[in-house]
């Protein structure tokens, strides 16, 4: 495979329930990200984890956990979420955790809470 | 708050006509990037820009940095059916991490 793979692609959850999100990149880059879209925001920037470490937290509430084992896979855990949570979850990588880097995109996940 | 702004958030062109969106930046970026994102797709790079003034062409599309190094333009001629989708531009900011515009949807009708 080649580029960046997320799955599920889509996911139906409770309030109550726990569930992951995963992103595998197959480009040897060594930064991963989590941006989240919705209908009412554009992309917002949620982690960056540049060489296995987190450089970036955006004010995410805490019921999204990430975790970044080793430099190709990026995990999202879900617990406790909201129905506003709802949105497209975008897994992206890069050469470089600098804003002068370009991100490739995986397909997304697409979140429905009920 | 919101950095980047593009404008404007929707249009709607008839196959064949041209098409411009405009991107404003609250501060001077060192680079800025355009990414498309077709209907139920994910963003895909388009280009990348560094330098002030700079003028990039691809094909039917023509990027363009303004001299402040503050704003941006994608400018498509002749538009196809195969244009349509969002359109975003994405500069970095604070921590130097890449924040990306409202984006401009494009719908072109045949």
């Amino acid at each position: 495979e080649t580029g960046v793979t997320q799955t599920p692609r889509h996911l139906v959850m409770g309030m109550t329930n726990k569930k992951s999100l995963k992103c595998e990149q197959h480009l040897g880059h060594n930064a991963m990200y989590w941006y989240k879209q919705s209908a009412k925001k554009p992309l917002e920037l949620m982690f960056v984890y540049s060489l296995e470490e987190r450089v970036e937290n955006n004010s995410v509430p805490s019921r999204f956990s990430p975790e970044c084992p080793n430099s190709s896979h990026l995990f999202l855990h879900l617990h406790t979420l909201q129905p506003e949570d709802s949105a497209l979850y975008l897994c992206a990588s890069s050469q470089g955790a600098s804003g002068a880097n370009v991100l490739t995109f995986g397909a997304g996940s697409r979140l429905t809470v009920l | 708050g919101q950095q980047v702004m593009q404008i404007p958030q929707y249009q709607h062109v008839q196959e064949g006509e041209d098409f411009t969106t405009y991107c404003n930046s609250s501060t001077t970026l060192s680079n800025i990037q355009w990414y498309k994102q077709r209907p139920g797709g994910h963003p895909v790079f388009l280009i990348q820009l560094v330098k002030s003034g700079e003028v990039k062409k691809q094909k039917r599309l023509t990027f363009q940095f303004g001299e402040a190094k503050k704003n941006s333009s994608l400018h498509i001629t002749a538009t196809q059916t195969t244009d349509v989708g969002t359109y975003f531009c994405a500069g970095p900011y604070n921590t130097d991490k890449l924040i990306f515009g409202t984006g401009t949807r494009l719908q072109v009708f045949p």
